[in-house]
C-alpha cells in the first residue's frame, strides 16, 4: 500500500506563474521528507528537504510547506520556469538515516 | 566527482534469462539502496545496505530477485529467470549519514 501519495500525475503551468505540487502521507511516524526532480532518462536529483519540526522551508524559487495534522505537504515554484518541466517525486522517512517512500511522481510541465 | 554509476543503460533479453544490474555507490557513502520505477507504483524500494550489508529486503518482488554488497563500492542486482512483468526502470542510489541519496541514471530493462 503506498504510504506516499501524490494523487495529481500531471500539472501544466504558464511559465512565470505559481506552480503547486502536493503529495498526502499517511504514516505519522514520517518525520523526513524531501522533493527529487527528475528529467528524462535521469536519475531523481534532490531538490529541498524539510523535517518535522518546522512547517516551511525555502530555498530560492522553491518553497515546501509542511501540514502535520493533514499529513500533507507542498512544493510550490515561484515563478516557474520551462526549465523546471520534469518529474517531482515526494519522499518521506521515519528515521533521516533509514529507508525512504516514495509517491508516484507528478510530471510538471512549464508552458513558455 | 563522479556519482552513482549503473550499468548497462539499457538491456533487453529474452524471458528465462539471467539478468544481472551493477551499481557503483558514490565513493564514501555508507548506504545503498536499489528502486524500481514503474507507472503504477512509482519508485519502489526493493532492497537497502546499510555498510555492505542488507538491512531490508521485504522489498524484493519475490526469490527471483537477489542483490549482493561484496564490497562498499559495488553491488548487483539479479534476476533469475527474468519474466516479461520485470521490465522497468531499475535505480540504484547512495547515501552517507543523514544525507539525500544521490541516483543513477538507472537502467531500462526490457524482458520480452
Amino acid at each position: 500500500d503506498q504510504q506516499v501519495k501524490q494523487n495529481s500525475p500531471s500539472l501544466s503551468v504558464q511559465e512565470g506563474r505559481i506552480s503547486i505540487l502536493n503529495c498526502d502521507y499517511t504514516n505519522s511516524m514520517f518525520d523526513y521528507f524531501l522533493w527529487y526532480k527528475k528529467y528524462p532518462a535521469e536519475g531523481p536529483t534532490f531538490l529541498i528537504s524539510i523535517s518535522s519540526i518546522k512547517d516551511k522551508n525555502e530555498d530560492g524559487r522553491f518553497t515546501v510547506f509542511l501540514n502535520k495534522s493533514a499529513k500533507h505537504l507542498s512544493l510550490h515554484i515561484v515563478p516557474s520556469q520551462p526549465g523546471d518541466s520534469a518529474v517531482y517525486f515526494c519522499a518521506a522517512s521515519a528515521d533521516t538515516g533509514n529507508q525512504f517512500y516514495f509517491g508516484t511522481g507528478t510530471s510538471l510541465t512549464v508552458i513558455p | 566527482d563522479a556519482g552513482v554509476i549503473q550499468s548497462p543503460r539499457h538491456e533487453v533479453t529474452e524471458m528465462g534469462q539471467e539478468v544481472t544490474l551493477r551499481c557503483k555507490p558514490i565513493s564514501g557513502h555508507n548506504s545503498l539502496f536499489w528502486y524500481r520505477q514503474t507507472m503504477m507504483r512509482g519508485l519502489e524500494l526493493l532492497i537497502y545496505f546499510n555498510n555492505n550489508v542488507p538491512i531490508d529486503d521485504s522489498g524484493m518482488p519475490e526469490d527471483r530477485f537477489s542483490a549482493k554488497m561484496p564490497n562498499a563500492s559495488f553491488s548487483t542486482l539479479k534476476i533469475q529467470p527474468s519474466e516479461p512483468r520485470d521490465s522497468a526502470v531499475y535505480f540504484c542510489a547512495s547515501m552517507r549519514g543523514n544525507q539525500p541519496q544521490h541516483f543513477g541514471d538507472g537502467t531500462r530493462l526490457s524482458i520480452l
